[in-house]
């Protein structure tokens, strides 16, 4: 069975601060790894994906990620935080069966 | 073009009963799941769905069946409501494996 673990549960940054939530996961396979973000109140959104090719990829709203296999480790990365960042960011992992398995969330809090 | 519709958005119900969560796409979308979300618990994966009549579990899926007579269509039913099941529901479509889920905007579940 795969898993996936985040790090942090809660961080605090100021704006203008460099981010970096840590995502592992484990599965012995070929594996899709998702990094999604929840607005307060509001649904998932798909931040950025990896599925083969370029490790570091990029997604929408300046976040990137990086996928290092030798780790198990896909970690999202945003180098100047604003306060609209503020969220619950999960990252997930599409291994042998379908639909995927999440980590339990990081709430970011970003103060202005 | 809708995306993914999920009724209701909120629903109370009293031990015991039963009920069904609807879900619908529009996208053509092979790939179906639902999954609840629980404070501090992430996202956890009820049952999914490869295609119109085939259907798998997921690793929460006791208590709950789905279906899949369509490729638009995949409710969630509760045979018998138990408080544990208080919860918020999201159910997700993608067109295959390797691209992401696209998330409806959620079922907020009270089992009273």
């Amino acid at each position: 069975a795969q898993s996936v673990s985040q790090h942090n549960h809660h961080v605090i940054l100021s704006e203008a601060a460099s981010l970096e939530l840590g995502c592992n996961y484990s599965y012995g396979g070929t594996v899709n790894l998702f990094w999604y973000v929840q607005y307060p109140g509001q649904h998932l959104q798909l931040l950025l994906k990896y599925f083969s090719g370029d490790p570091l990829v990029k997604g929408i709203k300046g976040f990137e990620a990086e996928f290092i296999k030798s780790k198990f480790s896909f970690n999202l990365r945003k180098p100047s935080v604003q306060w609209s960042d503020t969220a619950e960011y999960f990252c997930a992992v599409r291994g042998g069966a379908d639909g995927l398995t999440f980590g339990k969330g990081t709430h970011l809090i970003i103060q202005p | 073009n809708a995306g993914v519709t999920q009724t209701p958005k909120f629903q109370v119900l009293k031990t015991g009963q039963s009920m069904t969560l609807q879900c619908a796409q529009d996208m053509n979308h092979e790939y179906m799941s639902w999954y609840r979300q629980d404070p501090g618990m992430g996202l956890r994966l009820i049952h999914y769905s490869v295609g119109a009549g085939i259907t798998d579990q997921g690793e929460v899926p006791n208590g709950y069946n789905v279906s899949r007579s369509t490729t638009e269509d995949f409710p969630l039913r509760l045979l018998s409501a138990a408080p544990s099941q208080t919860s918020v529901y999201f159910c997700a479509s993608s067109y295959n494996r390797v691209t992401g889920y696209t998330f409806g905007s959620g079922t907020r579940l009270t089992v009273v």
